[in-house]
């Protein structure tokens, strides 16, 4: 069974620094989804990655796709206070389930 | 700009009380999901649906869980007999485009069982 691991769970960190946030999963898959979600609210689709070695960017936050080592990244750059959320990455397993990760929950602060 | 919406946002029911939860989807969209997250945690794959019929659904998703789509453009999800475990956040998605799979979700329904 598909589980997806993300690390760390909790990150704080200062305004202005750079930091990477990993997402690990066990079992096979070429379709990753990363989501923004605030205190209360839904979630919100930040990247789709469809394949090895894929990299999206928005604004201070990219991400990268390694379909071989099972692994995304979400890198955070010159972190601002706006940027305070907890993070999921999603595996696609198959067509119609898609297994989320424990999710980081990240404090920027000023 | 197209959205999921779901019905009500916050309910609170007695344990042992029948829930229905609603959610329409983003109109052209094909597959269907629930998610739930307890507070603070996880969020958790309970049940998809496409065609009319569920395409998969997790080990949470018990006999005490039912989902329909009863007029084409509701999707509901039904909890037969609630218990206190319960309690949580249920987040309906769909899903249309099957070249990128991007799940778009509702606001969410908050449970809370008592």
């Amino acid at each position: 069974e598909l589980k997806v691991e993300q690390n760390p769970l909790f990150l704080s960190m200062q305004e202005g620094k750079n930091y990477t946030i990993y997402c690990n999963y066990s079992t096979t898959s070429d379709r990753l989804y990363w989501y923004r979600q605030d205190p209360g609210k839904s979630l919100e689709s930040l990247f789709v990655l469809l394949s090895n070695g894929a990299v999206k960017q928005e604004g201070r936050l990219m991400a990268s796709l390694d379909t071989k080592a099972r692994l995304s990244t979400l890198h955070i750059t010159a972190a601002v206070h706006d940027l305070s959320a907890t993070y999921f990455c999603a595996v696609a397993s198959g067509t119609y389930k898609y297994i989320f990760g424990t999710g980081t929950r990240l404090k920027v602060l000023a | 700009e197209p959205e999921v919406t779901q019905t009500p946002s916050h309910q609170v029911t007695q344990m042992g009380q029948e829930v229905i939860l609603r959610c329409v989807p983003i109109s052209n969209h094909l597959y269907f999901y629930w998610y739930r997250q307890i507070l603070g945690q996880k969020v958790e794959f309970l049940v998809s649906f496409y065609n009319n019929e569920i395409s998969e659904k997790s080990e949470i998703f018990d006999d005490q869980f039912s989902v329909e789509r009863p007029d084409g453009s509701n999707f509901t999800l039904k909890i037969r007999s609630t218990k206190l475990e319960d309690s949580a956040m249920y987040f309906c998605a769909s899903m249309g485009y099957l070249n990128t799979g991007e799940l778009f979700f509702g606001e969410g329904s908050r449970l809370t069982v008592l």
